[in-house]
């Protein structure tokens, strides 16, 4: 697998439900980002994980990032049909330049 | 709030013809980034740009692209011969990493979607 695989591929949730996104990657990182997508839109930035950080929390989303197992997970809680989009996890590598690796991403549809 | 701006938003062009793809960054930030996405694909990294010159580029930057801050506000993405595999969304980003030490978001532009016939 590559760097930065979400799963599942696909989520269908009802709203008001909790929705969580899973990532992981292979190796070593500063930080890991997650972003949103609306179809054939621009990417909008969620959150941001540093490697010495194992949660973090803004507003009805929560990150958690283990550094043991190279894997996140995204928790979006009591989901609004407005949360219908694309969400993509982002590496930035330990070594080098702040590139990130994108994963492929998860799609959401929450349904009213 | 400070946000990436890009133009156009769309452009179509035929195979062959050049391209520039044009992208203000947030003013203050330092480091400068395309990256693209082909219709149903992940976001690739294409390349990576700061104190005025490229500090890392993917396998796709290729001599056909090229990367240029031509003043203070503005950062070009240019194809010199655009073939039909170009045909993507390409992004623009930009964050205010300083060199060597903690890293930040990437704020990422709207996008260009180019569509070469």
């Amino acid at each position: 697998s590559q760097q930065g695989e979400e799963d599942p591929q696909a989520l269908s949730i009802q709203e008001g439900e909790n929705a969580t996104m899973n990532c992981s990657y292979k190796t070593s990182i500063n930080n890991l980002q997650w972003y949103r997508q609306n179809s054939g839109r621009g990417l909008v930035h969620l959150i941001l994980i540093r490697s010495n950080e194992r949660e973090k929390h803004s507003g009805r989303l929560r990150v958690t990032l283990d550094t043991s197992k190279k894997s996140s997970s995204l928790l979006i809680t009591a989901s609004r049909a407005a949360d219908t989009a694309s969400y993509f996890c982002a590496t930035e590598r330990s070594s080098g330049y702040s590139t990130l690796t994108f994963g492929k991403g998860t799609m959401l549809l929450v349904s009213p | 709030e400070p946000e990436v701006t890009q133009t156009p938003s769309h452009q179509v062009t035929q195979m062959g013809q050049e391209v520039i793809l044009r992208c203000v960054p947030i003013s203050n930030h330092l480091y400068f980034y395309w990256y693209r996405q082909i219709l149903g694909q992940k976001v690739e990294f294409l390349v990576s740009f700061y104190n005025n010159e490229i500090s890392e580029k993917s396998e796709i930057f290729d001599d056909q692209f090229s990367v240029e801050r031509p003043d203070g506000s503005n950062f070009t993405l240019k194809i010199r011969s655009t073939k039909l595999e170009d045909s993507a969304m390409y992004f623009c980003a930009s964050s205010g990493n300083l060199a060597g030490l903690s890293s930040y978001e990437q704020y990422f532009g709207p996008g260009t979607r180019l569509t070469v016939t």
